[in-house]
């Protein structure tokens, strides 16, 4: 059975930093692309960042490039994403997820980031 | 950047109803590359269609997609009670991926 299980959400400042974490099991992690999608309090789904298998190719939303970091080990079957200089606008629940070939086949459950003072 | 819009933004109909969910593209979504996704509260959202019309594993025949270019239409032909959710649509033809609003079903 594929699992997603995202943490390390909670209460920050703004300006403040985050990184959750999604542990992956049931599938083979090295096979797929993945993502992050975040949803704000009562608000629709916004992608946010995906990466391939290796590594070796990122894209960012624009509202978060330069202040978020997507990253994963393989030998862990773990996906990150380090967040930075963090702004209220950044309060949602945050999702990982697959990515096939574009699309979303299995979600974690998500973690809530409050970013408030 | 394609934008999509969905409507109507709330969909009220009773069970057995048929339901019409609509996504309209700013631009054309290349290789009917558009999937559909139901998220109940609480709930990470369920991959419903993709590819604009094949179901993904486990999803029951009364949901149908169908479009190209930029406008697809999800088609639920008998509302079954847990069928009452909000429903988004998603582009994978280009970066940054995309979602419409969403499209609440709510019971009548």
């Amino acid at each position: 059975e594929v699992q997603l299980v995202e943490s390390g959400g909670g209460l920050v400042q703004p300006g403040g930093s985050l990184r959750l974490s999604c542990a992956a099991s049931g599938f083979t992690f090295t096979s797929y692309w993945m993502i992050w999608v975040r949803q704000a309090p009562g608000k629709g789904l916004e992608w946010v960042a995906n990466m391939n298998q290796a590594g070796s190719e990122k894209y960012y939303v624009d509202s978060v490039k330069g202040r978020f970091t997507i990253s994963r080990d393989n030998a862990k079957n773990s996906l990150y994403l380090q967040m930075n200089s963090l702004r209220a606008e950044d309060t949602a629940v945050y999702f990982c997820a697959t990515d096939y070939y574009g699309y979303f086949q299995h979600w974690g459950q998500g973690t809530l980031v409050t970013v408030s003072s | 950047e394609i934008v999509l819009t969905q409507s109507p933004g709330t969909l009220s109909l009773s069970p057995g109803e048929r339901a019409t969910l609509s996504c309209r593209a700013s631009q054309s979504v290349s290789r009917s590359y558009l999937a559909w996704y139901q998220q109940k509260p609480g709930q990470a959202p369920r991959l419903l269609i993709y590819g604009a019309s094949s179901r993904a594993t486990g999803i029951p025949d009364r949901f149908s997609g169908s479009g190209s270019g930029t406008d697809f239409t999800l088609t639920i032909s008998r509302l079954e009670p847990e069928d009452f959710a909000v429903y988004y649509c998603q582009q994978y033809s280009s970066l940054p991926r995309t979602f419409g609003q969403g499209t609440k079903v709510e019971i009548k």
